[in-house]
C-alpha cells in the first residue's frame, strides 16, 4: 500500500471558504511536503514540515503534522478560484542514506474552487 | 517557471519507435529524478541520479533507459514501449547539499502517448 494517502479524493468549495486536506502515512519520516499541480503540469512545492515540527504557516497555507497519528493536514484559508488544482503530500521516509531524495507521493486531492 | 525544462512537451510514438525525453535544470542542483504519472495512480519514482550517478532504479522495465551526462541534464531513452506506458513523465531536481532533505523542483512534464 502507498505511503501517503490523501483525504478527501475530491473537494469542491466556494471562493472565500477554507479548504482542508488530510494525508496519512505509514512509516517513520524525516519530513512531509505538500505539492500542488495544475492540470497536466508539473508539481510546485508549497511547504515542507519536518518531523520535529507540529505546525507551519506560509501565507494562506497552514500545515500540521501529528507524528503519533502519522497524519498531516493542509489548510488553505480564504480560497480563490486560482487555488483550483490537485494537491499532493509526499513523505521523505527515515530509511537511511541510500534513500536520499526518495519521496513517496499520495494519490492527491482534487480541489475545485468555484467563483 | 521552476528552472527545470523538459522537451518535448508532447510525444506520440509507436511501439517500435525509439525516442528520448530531455530534461535540463538551470538551478545548479546535484540530484535529478524521473517520475511517471498515470491516470488515477500516485506519482511513481522511476530513477534518481545524485552527482551523475544513478542511486535509485525503482524496478523500472529495461525499455526505459536513463542517461545523466552531467548534473544539469537528464535523458530518458524509450524503446519498444507498450500502450500502458502512456503517461505524463515528470523530471525534477533538488540541491542535494549537506545531507539535509530538500524539496524537489519539477519540470512541466512530457505527455507521452504510445499507440
Amino acid at each position: 500500500s502507498q505511503q501517503g494517502e490523501e483525504d478527501p479524493q475530491a473537494l469542491s468549495i466556494q471562493e472565500g471558504e477554507n479548504a482542508t486536506m488530510n494525508c496519512s502515512y505509514k512509516t517513520s519520516i524525516n519530513n512531509l511536503q505538500w505539492y500542488r499541480q495544475n492540470s497536466g503540469r508539473g508539481l510546485v512545492h508549497l511547504i515542507l514540515i519536518r518531523s520535529n515540527e507540529r505546525e507551519k504557516h506560509s501565507g494562506r497555507l497552514r500545515v500540521t503534522l501529528d507524528t503519533s497519528k502519522k497524519s498531516s493536514s493542509l489548510l488553505i484559508t480564504a480560497s480563490r478560484a486560482a487555488d483550483t488544482a490537485s494537491y499532493f503530500c509526499a513523505t521523505d521516509a527515515n530509511a537511511g542514506g541510500t534513500s536520499y531524495g526518495k519521496l513517496t507521493f499520495g494519490q492527491g486531492t482534487i480541489l475545485t474552487v468555484h467563483p | 517557471e521552476t528552472g527545470v525544462t523538459q522537451t518535448p512537451r508532447h510525444l506520440v510514438m509507436g511501439m517500435t519507435n525509439k525516442k528520448s525525453l530531455k530534461c535540463e535544470q538551470h538551478l545548479g542542483h546535484n540530484a535529478m529524478y524521473w517520475y511517471k504519472q498515470s491516470a488515477k495512480k500516485p506519482l511513481e519514482l522511476m530513477f534518481v541520479y545524485n552527482f551523475k550517478e544513478q542511486t535509485e532504479n525503482n524496478s523500472v522495465p529495461s525499455r526505459f533507459s536513463p542517461e545523466c551526462p552531467n548534473s544539469s541534464h537528464l535523458f530518458l531513452h524509450l524503446h519498444t514501449l507498450q500502450p500502458e506506458d502512456s503517461a505524463l513523465y515528470l523530471c525534477a531536481s533538488s540541491p542535494n547539499q549537506g545531507g539535509v532533505r530538500e524539496t524537489q523542483y519539477f519540470g512541466p512534464g512530457t505527455r507521452l502517448l504510445v499507440l
